[in-house]
């Protein structure tokens, strides 16, 4: 069956320090990834996707499918990048259903 | 434009009481919809889904039912609720062909 990995719950980092959100994935078929972000006080909303291979505000995720694996890196991070991230897997084929990891908060300290 | 409405935001509601969550889609015609629970530790979990009016398909049994009564509207009830339905609800649409979700505002349930 499918699985999402998010294996840290809370991510602490200075501003301007690397981040990098670990997502580890399981999907039989071939994987179609995604990062999800919330920050305080909005909705849930799409970062980025792998198939699209680009940068949102200095983000960036390479599917790498020996490690299966869909990390999410930002060489420097800032304050307003402090929310919840989520990585998610489409599965189901034209049901287009997502299952999602269970998150990590990322909290960027000044 | 294409905008997602869920209410309400919040809602506190004593164990055994009907439960009706409503989102609406406007802007696109024929999406797909979802109702998502996250409850406290977890991520988030697919309830139902819905390709059409009428279509409803669960991925987990529980004390819930979903309804489409018209292409844009997505109903999630209760006709009990139990404390495990406490939790934050999300619904959610995508365009069929498209792998990108957009989703509602949520609604926090907490059954006492």
């Amino acid at each position: 069956a499918q699985r999402v990995t998010q294996p840290e719950k809370l991510l602490s980092v200075f501003k301007g320090a690397p981040v990098e959100l670990k997502c580890n994935y399981s999907y039989s078929g071939s994987p179609e990834l995604f990062w999800y972000v919330q920050y305080s006080r909005q909705r849930l909303q799409l970062l980025l996707r792998h198939i699209s291979r680009e940068s949102i505000k200095g983000f960036t995720a390479d599917l790498n499918k020996g490690e299966t694996s869909f990390h999410l890196k930002k060489p420097f991070a800032q304050e307003e990048d402090s929310a919840m991230y989520y990585c998610a897997l489409v599965y189901g084929g034209a049901t287009n259903k997502l299952i999602f990891g269970t998150g990590t908060l990322l909290a960027v300290q000044p | 434009s294409q905008t997602i409405h869920q209410w309400p935001a919040t809602l506190v509601q004593p164990v055994g009481s009907p439960l009706s969550l409503e989102c609406t889609v406007e802007g696109t015609s024929n999406p797909n919809l979802y109702w998502y629970r996250q409850a406290a530790g977890r991520g988030l979990q697919l309830l139902f889904y819905s390709v059409g009016i009428g279509q409803i398909s669960s991925e987990v049994p529980q004390n819930l039912s979903a309804s489409r009564p018209q292409d844009r509207q997505f109903i999630l009830s209760s006709k009990k609720l139990l404390l495990s339905d406490s939790g934050f609800y999300l619904c959610a649409w995508s365009v069929q062909g498209s792998r990108g979700y957009t989703f509602g505002s949520g609604t926090r349930l907490t059954v006492v």
